[in-house]
């Protein structure tokens, strides 16, 4: 299983709402990530975990609030966000392991397109 | 972590060679070099990586001079499903993980 699956697919919020973004890999990877992705620009990274630390914190908002509950499980919560928050936000993970370089390739999902009204 | 520089957008027809070229003149002695593919809605998916000379694969061909200041990313007889954006990313390990930073990444368009 090579796959790292996300829910929901498609999220619409108010601004004063509670969601939270889902993402799970059974790949045995220790490293998973957050990207945040605007209409046709590149992905920016936002969280990375390594062994379910926190390990990068790329200046996010704190509205905005990762959690890795277990190895194969990564979660962002929402919570009054902004409408310039709409975006499509992808979860990776990769091996993790300081070993051949290719063990880190990352593995994304296809992402939640995220709508704030 | 190194900056990368692509064309904005490349034009191609189906069957010919698409050859990508990235520039990263700043590239550091432990830095390896990464290319993604990605289709609208969906994530990038990882295409090739290497380090110096050239690097095959079952989709393409990376090619590194000497100096590593650039990479070109090689398709062979590129087909419609190949219309996508290609990104270079240039970066090194840290532990247990790698940090992406995803430059603006070239738009490649495949006409019949």
């Amino acid at each position: 299983d090579t796959e790292v699956t996300q829910t929901p697919k498609h999220l619409v919020m108010g601004m004063t709402n509670k969601k939270s973004l889902k993402c799970e890999q059974h790949m045995g990877h220790r490293a998973m990530y957050w990207y945040k992705q605007k209409a046709k620009k590149p992905p920016e990274l936002m969280f990375v975990y390594s062994y379910e630390k926190l390990s990068i914190n790329e200046s996010v908002p704190s509205r905005f609030s990762p959690e890795c509950p277990n190895s194969s499980l990564l979660n962002l919560h929402l919570h009054a966000l902004q409408p310039e928050d709409s975006a499509l936000y992808l979860c990776a993970s990769s091996h993790g392991a300081m070993r051949d370089f290719s063990y880190n390739e990352q593995f994304f999902g296809p992402g939640t397109r995220l709508t704030v009204l | 972590l190194a900056k990368t520089t692509q064309p904005i957008s490349m034009d191609s027809y189906e069957g010919q060679e698409v050859n990508i070229t990235c520039s990263h003149n700043n590239i550091a002695t432990n830095d390896y070099i990464t290319w993604y593919q990605q289709f609208p809605s969906q994530g990038p998916r990882f295409i090739i990586q290497g380090y110096k000379t050239k690097v095959t694969n079952e989709v393409a061909s990376l090619f590194i001079p000497a100096d590593r200041k650039s990479s070109t990313l090689s398709l062979p007889r590129v087909s419609l499903s190949d219309t996508a954006v290609y990104y270079c990313l240039v970066g090194g390990l840290n532990t247990g993980f790698q940090k992406l930073v995803f430059g603006t990444g070239t738009r490649l368009l495949v006409s019949p």
